[in-house]
């Protein structure tokens, strides 16, 4: 079990909005964690969305963004696609050049 | 156009190495740090080592410390992943991943399947 924490699942409609997050098993997120997050479609490899935080990766569409909330990093899909439908992994750098990953949210849009 | 391409991968026999290459085109390589995650089947993506462009800051995952070493050739823009020891646990896609101006990886290539079985 990673350290960093996802849920595993999420459902949205078409056009409905969902927010993951991404926390620590023993302590709160920040921004010194530099949270980024990934999604990878079954089969292929991860692609960027968000770095820092709050800042989209090159292409990346804007209804993708990146936040603080509470205690977490969260990655929000607002006016969700078909296209999104995906997993997503979160990804804290913990210092001394080491990262660690989540275990990964699935996020069906039906 | 930034492209990083893995080769080497294939079956092994419980105990035995493997070579992984990380070829890259598209930018000045020399550069980039350099990190291979690796992603067993069914399971979430795992950090498992990095290199800094002047090969002098080598991490290692504990779940791979002492069995597989990270090198560079900054002459042939190539990065690779040297695996020993290899059990059935390292069954995995290991993918070769490019460490942004900031740190998150910007780049990852499609990766190498490296099946562990005998």
């Amino acid at each position: 079990q990673s350290v960093v924490t996802q849920e595993s699942s999420f459902s949205v409609s078409p056009g409905g909005t969902v927010t993951l997050t991404c926390g620590l098993s023993y302590g709160s997120v920040s921004a010194a964690y530099y949270p980024s997050w990934y999604q990878q479609i079954p089969g292929q490899a991860p692609r960027t969305l968000i770095y820092s935080t709050y800042s989209r990766s090159s292409g990346v569409p804007d209804r993708f963004s990146g936040s603080i909330i509470g205690n977490k990093a969260a990655l929000t899909i607002t006016g969700a696609q078909s296209e999104d439908e995906s997993h997503y992994y979160c990804m804290l750098y913990m210092g001394g050049g080491t990262w660690v990953f989540g275990g990964g949210t699935k996020v069906t849009v039906l | 156009e930034v492209q990083l391409v893995e080769s080497g991968g294939g079956l092994v026999q419980p105990g035995g190495s493997l070579r992984l290459s990380c070829s890259a085109s598209g930018f000045t390589f020399s550069h980039y740090t350099f990190n291979w995650v690796r992603q067993a089947p069914g399971k979430g993506l795992e950090w498992i080592s990095s290199i800094n462009s002047g090969s002098d800051s080598i991490l290692y995952a504990d779940s791979v410390k002492g069995r597989f070493t990270i090198s560079r050739d900054n002459a042939k823009d190539s990065v690779y992943l040297q695996l020993h020891s290899l059990t059935v646990e390292d069954t995995a896609i290991y993918y070769c991943a490019r460490k942004g101006l900031q740190l998150w990886f910007d780049y990852w290539g499609q990766g190498a399947l490296v099946t562990v079985s005998s």
